[in-house]
This record gives structure tokens, C-alpha cells and sequence, in this order.
């Protein structure tokens, strides 16, 4: 079974803190995504990446930036949090071979900023 | 631009009827389209999908999505539903290796 974990589930930072989300893959996965999840919005892409070291910008990247030095590691980064990035944040992986591909989503890590 | 729409923000089924959770997509070329379930606090699970053939397309937990090309839509269903599928239901449309989600349907399965 493919397995998404995040570093935690639930975390509660302050106003202008730096923000690190980790998010691990053990299936050899390229494609790596990370979404935030807002009542009424559903699920909204932010940054993904489909190899190491490259990624793309989602349909919400401003106030965020990613990282991935290795292919099973995703790492989302908040440079300066803000109360509206309160948020629920999940991550997600599929093996990149075209657009029937099943993404696979990690717990969740549910994040509050005050 | 591709999308997908959730009409209904929750339904409301008794235990043992079926149930039904819509779904409306609008794409240019062929549909790649997802079902995916969340329980409270949990991550996103995979249900089904479609990919091209048979419009009827089976999936987990006794689930199946049926694939209307002329009304553009793929509706989630269940012939009897359980307590236990009281969750929330997303709907997936996939292109450029991107996914693009509906807003949600609550499910409230009641004993």
C-alpha cells in the first residue's frame, strides 16, 4: 500500500513564525502536490513538483514556497505566517504516467495561526 | 478552463436507501474523473475513477459512479446506505497532471 505521512497533525503557530510542513512518500512516487483544504473551497492546489528539485506553482502559491532535495520528501514552507493561512494542508503523491493517474493523500496536518 | 461542480453542499439519506452525491464537470477533451472520501480528520481516501469505457465504474466500500457523457456528469451511488459512510465526498477532475476538486458534499447517513 502506498504510504503518505506528514510531520504533524495538528499545529498551532504565531503570527510571522516560519513554518515548515514535511511530507514523506514511500513509493517511489515522482509527482508530489500540496493542497489546502477550506470549508466551501474544497481543495486548492498550492505547489507540485515532478522530480527533484523542480517544482511548479498551483493556483494559490503566494505566501508559500516548497522544497524537494529528495525524491520521497515534499516540504511545504510558510516564510512568514499569517492568520488567513490557517488552514488544513494535505499532501499528495502519484507515479507520473499521465492524467489517469490516482493521487494518493497523506492525513492531513491542520495548522492554526494565531 | 476545466472544472467541477458539487450542487449539493450536504445529503441527507437514511440508513439502508440509496444514496446518490452529485457531480457536473465541464473539460476540453476526454474526462479523467475521481471520487475521493474523507472521514473527520483523516486525509483524502481513494474511492473510483473513470477512465475511458464502461460508464458504469466500480469502486471501494461498495461504491460506483456512473459516467453520463451528454449531461457531463458523474454521479456517486450506493444501493444501501450505511452510518458508516457518513463523510465527506469529493469529486476530481485530472488534466496536466493536475487535479481540480469540487467544493465537497457532506454525507449524513442517518440510523
Amino acid at each position: 500500500d502506498v504510504k503518505v505521512t506528514q510531520s504533524s497533525r495538528y499545529l498551532v503557530k504565531r503570527t510571522g513564525e516560519k513554518v515548515f510542513l514535511e511530507c514523506v512518500q514511500d513509493m517511489d512516487h515522482e509527482n508530489m502536490f500540496w493542497y489546502r483544504q477550506d470549508p466551501g473551497l474544497g481543495l486548492r492546489l498550492i505547489y507540485f513538483s515532478y522530480d527533484v528539485k523542480m517544482k511548479e506553482k498551483g493556483d494559490i502559491p503566494e505566501g508559500y514556497s516548497v522544497s524537494r532535495e529528495k525524491k520521497e520528501r515534499f516540504s511545504l514552507i510558510l516564510e512568514s505566517a499569517s492568520t488567513n493561512q490557517t488552514s488544513m494542508y494535505l499532501c499528495a503523491s502519484s507515479y507520473p504516467t499521465d492524467d489517469t493517474d490516482t493521487q494518493y493523500f497523506g492525513p492531513g496536518t491542520r495548522l492554526t495561526v494565531l | 478552463a476545466q472544472s467541477v461542480a458539487q450542487p449539493e453542499d450536504q445529503v441527507n439519506v437514511a440508513e439502508g436507501n440509496p444514496l446518490t452525491v452529485k457531480c457536473t464537470y465541464s473539460v476540453s477533451g476526454n474526462p479523467y474523473l475521481f471520487w475521493y472520501v474523507q472521514y473527520p480528520n483523516r486525509g483524502l481516501q481513494f474511492l473510483l475513477k473513470y477512465i475511458t469505457g464502461d460508464n458504469l465504474v466500480k469502486g471501494s466500500y461498495g461504491f460506483e459512479a456512473e459516467f453520463n457523457k451528454s449531461q457531463t456528469s458523474f454521479h456517486l451511488k450506493k444501493p444501501s446506505a450505511l452510518v458508516s459512510d457518513s463523510a465527506l465526498y469529493f469529486c476530481a477532475v485530472s488534466g496536466t497532471y493536475k487535479y481540480i476538486f469540487g467544493t465537497g458534499t457532506r454525507l449524513k447517513v442517518l440510523a
